[in-house]
């Protein structure tokens, strides 16, 4: 099974809008991080935001934030205020805390419409 | 500062060739090691992972293998490549239970 499911595969946004890019995860562990990661076309992996299983608080970091619901087993992103500069791709990971692996899910291709 | 180093950043091989792909990290000591591919257009797939000297554990079978002859050095090797092994090879450590991968600036491997 799948660890992380991202099911849009493309996403477009008017600038100075607000998008929301979706990411379900699956694990038993009561213990896991999860993470967005964004991808500009120079391939660089840029770290984002992060989520810990037991934060009461949704985690939130400049325009960036992460919609956690723990019960529905999903941590979107939401990236407020887009810019030009937001297009790229953008993966969604979880580390489960009893392991050391981080398992991606396919991603998601966002472009900013000017 | 941590700082993570890949290199080539780009590389055409022939089919049966041999492949060395080197990761360094400095800054830190006993840090996780990663390799993932990522396939064009798609997301990573992680091959490998190591969590200290010499010793590896692989998440798909494969025409690769990793070493870790260092504490800090992680190495992505093939004997034979081929026309599959094609992709953007990334190389990524960690530290501790809820910290993020730092990621290096990748590997463009292109198989011809």
């Amino acid at each position: 099974a799948q660890k992380i499911t991202q099911t849009q595969p493309g996403m477009f946004v008017q600038e100075k809008e607000a998008v929301t890019l979706d990411c379900t995860y699956d694990t038993s562990d009561p213990s896991y991080g999860l993470f967005w990661y964004k991808q500009p076309s120079s391939g660089e992996m840029i770290f984002l935001i992060y989520q810990g299983s037991y934060d009461q608080q949704n985690a939130t970091e400049g325009r960036y934030s992460l919609n956690f619901q723990k019960a529905r087993k999903s941590a979107n992103l939401v990236i407020s205020a887009s810019q030009l500069g937001d297009s790229a791709m953008y993966f969604c990971a979880m580390r489960e805390y009893t392991g050391n692996q981080f398992y991606f899910g396919t991603g998601t291709s966002l472009t900013v419409i000017p | 500062s941590q700082t993570i180093h890949q290199w080539p950043a780009t590389l055409v091989q022939p089919v049966g060739s041999p492949l060395s792909l080197e990761c360094t990290v400095e800054g830190t000591s006993n840090p996780n090691l990663y390799w993932y591919r990522q396939a064009a257009g798609r997301g990573l797939q992680l091959l490998f992972y190591s969590v200290g000297i010499g010793q590896i554990s692989s998440e798909v079978p494969q025409n690769l293998s990793a070493s870790r002859p260092q504490d800090r050095q992680f190495i992505l090797s093939s004997k034979k490549l081929l026309l599959s092994d094609s992709g953007f090879y990334l190389c990524a450590w960690s530290w501790g239970m809820n910290t993020e991968a730092f990621f290096g600036q990748g590997t463009r491997l292109t198989v011809v």
